[in-house]
């Protein structure tokens, strides 16, 4: 019984370049979120989708960041023309039903922007 | 708007010592859920409890207890007979009844010294 799991665990870019994390959820979760963890900080909340639908996108930054959760394959965060502030852990995770259930959280992918 | 504060930035005991985490939040919906969760040094997070509004049931889990007063806004968890494993950031957090608005607090960090 797998857990979420997210891929890759560490990832470096350069300035300008696009970052791609990719998230599976749990078997039978169709609900998927990320997080974005900032160096010695809490985590912030940046988008909510079900399958084929972004449900609340409220904590995502207007620009550049976008992410999507297709019928079929893991859910995608695109990060395009990274910056360094960009440096952070984002979290993934997932729940079998809506926001009142436990949400099971993924290893994170650290994303280190050079 | 929803807010969780967490005002221990660090707590250090010595093994066998009971701790306590405080969270307080702030929101305006009646109805809503609090969550713990954990990050030990491996960087996962690690689901603890949620509870609902409706329950000012304290709750014991093993070694960890939370007590829940809605009069005071306050979430607080305490581990009784620490140990070194407990090492860890622990996080409070909160979400409205129907998922929106999903916010954590900044994190107590627990270091348990042999």
């Amino acid at each position: 019984n797998a857990g979420v799991m997210q891929n890759p665990r560490h990832l470096v870019r350069r300035r300008g370049q696009e970052a791609r994390l990719r998230c599976s959820p749990m078997k039978g979760h169709s609900h998927v979120y990320w997080y974005r963890q900032l160096p010695e900080e809490g985590l912030k909340f940046m988008v909510y989708l079900q399958k084929e639908n972004i449900i609340d996108e409220s904590g995502m930054p207007k620009e550049r960041f976008s992410a999507e959760f297709p019928k079929e394959g893991p859910s995608i965060l695109r990060i395009q023309q990274v910056v360094r502030g960009d440096s952070a852990a984002y979290f993934c995770a997932s729940s079998p039903r809506d926001w009142t259930y436990e949400q099971y959280f993924g290893p994170g992918t650290r994303l280190t922007v050079t | 708007a929803q807010k969780v504060t967490q005002a221990q930035t660090e707590i250090s005991v010595v093994e066998k010592e009971d701790v306590t985490l405080d969270c307080v939040y702030e929101t305006r919906d009646t109805t809503y859920y609090l969550f713990w969760y954990k990050q030990p040094p491996s960087g996962e997070l690690v689901f603890l409890i949620r509870r609902n509004s409706f329950d000012e049931q304290n709750e014991i889990s093993g070694r960890y207890s939370w007590n829940f007063q809605k009069s005071t806004s306050s979430f607080n968890f305490t581990i009784t007979a620490s140990q070194v494993v407990d090492s860890a950031v622990y996080f409070c957090a909160l979400s409205a009844y129907y998922g929106q608005n999903f916010v954590f607090g900044p994190g107590t960090r627990l270091s348990v010294l042999p």
